[in-house]
């Protein structure tokens, strides 16, 4: 299993809504990462878990709240975003940080 | 300040040729440089990468150069296929960040 799982692929929320991405690899990486991307931009990153703790948060406003239960589950959960937020989330697992990143197809989050 | 650039947006090469998609960056601390290619709709897939103390990897029709004192590296596919037409992302590495460049759209014309 090489695959990186992102759900859910596609999320319209409205400002005042909470929500939650969930990203899950089974290939045994001890590192995890969070990634927003907007149209004909690059990723940016926004949080790195090593080892299930957090070790680098990118300066990301605490409306996006990181939370790694376990070795195979990186969670994003979302309150009271922008619309400037709406953007590609990508998910990301290493075998340790830094290393070679295997990306799930990413959330699509609109923020109406 | 963009530490990782990818100078040329998009690149269009007959099928067959040579695709060659460059990118510089800045910071003297990076000591791992990665490629990796985007298809719409889908997350980057890593593609090939390099480590400071080499000059160059080859796997299969990709090679990756790199030019640690001109700050250079690039990404060479030969011989170019339709299927190759996506978008290639430059991404460099320096302890836990992965900084990537803005990516230049490759079209590989049959």
């Amino acid at each position: 299993d090489t695959e990186v799982t992102q759900t859910p692929k596609h999320l319209v929320m409205g400002m005042t809504n909470k929500k939650s991405l969930k990203c899950e690899q089974h290939m045994g990486h001890r590192a995890m990462y969070w990634y927003k991307q907007k149209a004909k931009k690059p990723p940016e990153l926004m949080f790195v878990y090593s080892y299930e703790k957090l070790s680098i948060n990118e300066s990301v406003p605490s409306r996006f709240s990181p939370e790694c239960p376990n070795s195979s589950l990186l969670n994003l959960h979302l309150h009271a975003l922008q619309p400037e937020d709406s953007a590609l989330y990508l998910c990301a697992s290493s075998q340790v940080a830094p290393g070679e990143l295997f990306f799930g197809e990413g959330s699509r989050l609109t923020v109406l | 300040d963009q530490q990782v650039k990818q100078n040329s947006p998009s690149l269009s090469v007959q099928e067959g040729r040579i695709s060659i998609l460059n990118c510089d960056y800045t910071n003297s601390m990076f000591d791992y440089f990665l490629w990796y290619k985007k298809y719409p709709a889908e997350g980057p897939t890593f593609l090939i990468s390099i480590s400071s103390i080499k000059d160059k990897n080859e796997d299969g029709r990709f090679t990756v150069f790199l030019n640690k004192s001109a700050k250079h590296l690039s990404l060479h596919i030969v011989p170019s296929q339709p299927g190759d037409s996506a978008v290639y992302f430059c991404a460099a590495s320096a302890g836990n960040m992965l900084t990537f460049g803005g990516g230049t759209r490759l079209m590989v014309k049959p």
